[in-house]
């Protein structure tokens, strides 16, 4: 099974910082890499597709980046409601496996 | 707006039996992947199961192999998970999700509020 390793786990910013979050894979996966954003007690929320396209609806301060077995998601100008957890999941080969999540406070 | 809801959890013991459900409304059922997607209480999410559109194909984490089922009613709208000998291990949230094909990969768009699986004695 391909292994998607976030970092940091965790991180502590402010409202307006821009915040960057890493997801590696053991092993390339094209470019079948998604985001996710998910708050306590609500559904995950589908925020990029193939690496770095941005779902219907998702602010533009929202974008992906990366190739082979490196992406990252970085968030622009921080705004209150992006304080949230959040996944890369790989869709290349089942098993669909998700990185252990990177929760962003303030 | 596309609905996913989901039914069925409560309370079982160690090597009990439940079955979920989901149903599906404002979108065309059939012609979408759907999966099972659970997190633990303070974990992260976890991949369980999929099924294809004509339910020919299923796939499962190895953890659940053997013990869960995945299936589908497309006249229902409704999608399945009947989980057996369960385990400690297996209390979650369950999330029923859609897969939509964007291009290439089949990518969960959709995702249910979740059902809460406790399994405890």
């Amino acid at each position: 099974a391909i292994q998607l390793t976030q970092s940091p786990s965790s991180l502590s910013a402010s409202i307006g910082d821009r915040v960057t979050i890493a997801c590696r894979t053991s092993q390339g996966i094209s470019n079948a890499l998604a985001w996710y954003q998910h708050k306590p007690g609500r559904p995950p929320k589908f925020l990029i597709f193939d690496v770095s396209s941005l779902e219907s609806g998702v602010p533009s301060r929202f974008s992906g980046s990366g190739s082979g077995t490196d992406f990252t998601l970085t968030i622009n100008s921080l705004q209150a409601e992006d304080f949230a957890t959040y996944y890369c999941q790989q869709f290349y080969v089942y098993p669909y496996s998700f990185g252990q999540g990177t929760k962003l406070e303030i | 707006e596309v609905q996913l809801v989901e039914s069925g959890g409560g309370l079982v013991k160690p090597g009990g039996s439940l079955r979920l459900s989901c149903t599906g409304s404002d979108f065309s059922f059939s012609s979408y992947t759907m999966h099972w997607v659970r997190q633990a209480p303070g974990k992260g999410l976890e991949w369980v199961s999929s099924i294809s559109t004509s339910s020919s194909t299923m796939y499962y984490t190895d953890s659940v192999k053997g013990r869960f089922t995945i299936s589908r009613d497309n006249a229902q709208n409704s999608l399945y998970l009947q989980m057996n000998n369960l385990r400690a291990e297996d209390t979650a949230v369950y999330y029923c999700a859609r897969g939509k094909k964007i291009r290439l990969y089949y990518y969960i768009d959709y995702w249910g509020q979740g059902t809460l699986v406790t399994v405890s004695s």
